[in-house]
């Protein structure tokens, strides 16, 4: 069975804290990816990675950035936490090419 | 427009119902598609992929239309536990996949 485990269900931070949300998955899969969800905007890609030491931006990459220096690790990283990354972050992992993702069960973020 | 686009819902049907969902995607070179569902306050999980002919899990069938770029979702003797969000998946020529909002189904007893 796929694992893919999320350092916190729920995180309260203050503005201006930097963040760190880890992921781990126990597949060997190449592909990590973080999303965050939002009430009618659906799931929307941060950043992901194919390869360890090796990322791309997503579709909202700007106030994040990501490390990935084992396979199984992905870490996502809020610099300067503000109140509009209030969020669901979801982590996924996945084989390389079009393999179907799956998820980790979320971090809820709130950032007061 | 957006990549891949679903009618967010919710609907609302009786237990027992049969109930359809469409989504439009706007790459006509995607080649992966897939529905997720979630549950409130849980991660997404695949619930099936979707082939070229079409394909049935259970009372599950899942359709392809190239000509009209969309997939669809049919769920037959709908029950209370297919009450959910379903997150149509699509492969928009990027690694990784994009995935639409969701559509909302409450089955009603």
């Amino acid at each position: 069975d796929v694992k893919v485990t999320q350092s916190s269900r729920y995180l309260v931070k203050r503005t201006g804290e930097k963040v760190f949300l880890e992921c781990v998955q126990d597949m060997d899969h190449e592909n990590m990816f973080w999303y965050r969800q939002d009430p009618g905007l659906g799931l929307r890609l941060i950043y992901f990675s194919y390869d360890v030491k090796m990322k791309e931006k997503g579709d909202i990459p700007e106030g994040y950035s990501v490390s990935r220096e084992k396979k199984e690790r992905f870490s996502l990283i809020l610099e300067s936490a503000s109140t509009n990354q209030t969020s669901m972050y979801l982590c996924a992992s996945s084989f390389s090419g079009q393999g179907v993702p799956y998820f980790g069960p979320g971090t809820r973020l709130t950032v007061t | 427009r957006k990549e891949v686009e679903q009618d967010p819902g919710p609907f609302n049907v009786p237990e027992g119902a049969t109930v359809a969902f469409n989504c439009t995607y706007s790459n006509s070179a995607s080649q992966s598609f897939f529905w997720y569902r979630q549950d409130c306050r849980k991660e997404p999980k695949l619930l099936m992929s979707v082939y070229s002919s079409g394909n049935e899990d259970g009372r599950f069938t899942a359709q392809l239309n190239r000509a009209s770029q969309y997939i669809s979702l049919l769920i037959r003797d709908s029950k209370l536990s297919d009450s959910a969000t379903y997150l149509c998946v699509v492969n928009t020529g990027r690694r990784a996949l994009t995935f639409g909002s969701g559509t909302r189904l409450q089955v009603q007893p």
